[in-house]
């Protein structure tokens, strides 16, 4: 089992450009996350689908779109970037919603717009 | 949302020495969990608790929730540089909203 996987692993944009990151995993999870990574500020949640064919919003959800392209897969898309949008971006999934159920991350993504 | 605060931000010290990790809010949850990071990968489970007053160990790792269910605390015993990474605390609040929210997590470097 690859867990959850991420693509790109980094990518730089200008600012204004657009791009999607790819998640997918295959551990059979109803529930999938994406969270941003800034220093000092643990882990945010920007949008989460709870099951196949549902979205969304958490607790920073602007400048981001999200698709859940079928169970395995939950892209995040940035329709225009912006500088304030340099990040770590963790894509995460879990079985199910129940209190001890433990979220599984993939490695991340390194995005810095300029 | 529900803040979770911990404290203390970055910690360094010396290989075998002691070391305590909090993770505060005012807000009651029904479970906490603690996720080890290390640079470059996203973060791993350590420990889930969930009724108050709960203490897990984990070898040298000791996990408490609070009686109330709004804080815990992570103790290490004879620390390792093995130990070094980002530890962060994460709550699932009491009520509908079943996300998680993360603690902005301590920095923790064990010299050898």
């Amino acid at each position: 089992n690859a867990g959850v996987t991420q693509t790109p692993k980094f990518q730089v944009l200008k600012t204004g450009q657009s791009m999607t990151l790819q998640c997918a995993q295959d551990m059979n999870h109803n529930s999938m996350y994406w969270y941003r990574q800034d220093p000092g500020m643990g882990l945010r949640l920007i949008y989460y689908s709870a099951s196949e064919g549902t979205t969304d919003k958490g607790e920073v959800p602007n400048g981001y779109n999200v698709s859940r392209l079928n169970k395995r897969e939950f892209s995040l898309r940035l329709e225009s970037a912006a500088p304030s949008q340099t990040s770590v971006y963790f894509c995460a999934s879990r079985a199910g919603t129940s209190v001890s159920y433990e979220q599984f991350f993939g490695p991340g993504t390194r995005l810095t717009v300029l | 949302t529900q803040l979770l605060e911990q404290s203390p931000q970055f910690l360094s010290i010396q290989e075998g020495e002691n070391l305590t990790v909090y993770c505060n809010s005012s807000s009651v949850f029904s479970s906490l969990q603690w996720y080890r990071q290390e640079p470059g990968e996203g973060p791993v489970l350590l420990v889930t608790v969930v009724t108050g007053g709960e203490v897990k160990k984990l070898k040298r790792l000791t996990f408490q929730f609070g009686d109330a269910r709004k804080d815990s605390s992570l103790h290490i015993t004879a620390a390792q540089p093995g130990d070094t990474g980002l530890y962060l605390c994460a709550g699932l609040p009491s009520g509908s909203a079943r996300q998680l929210t993360f603690g902005s997590g301590t920095q923790l470097t064990v010299l050898p």
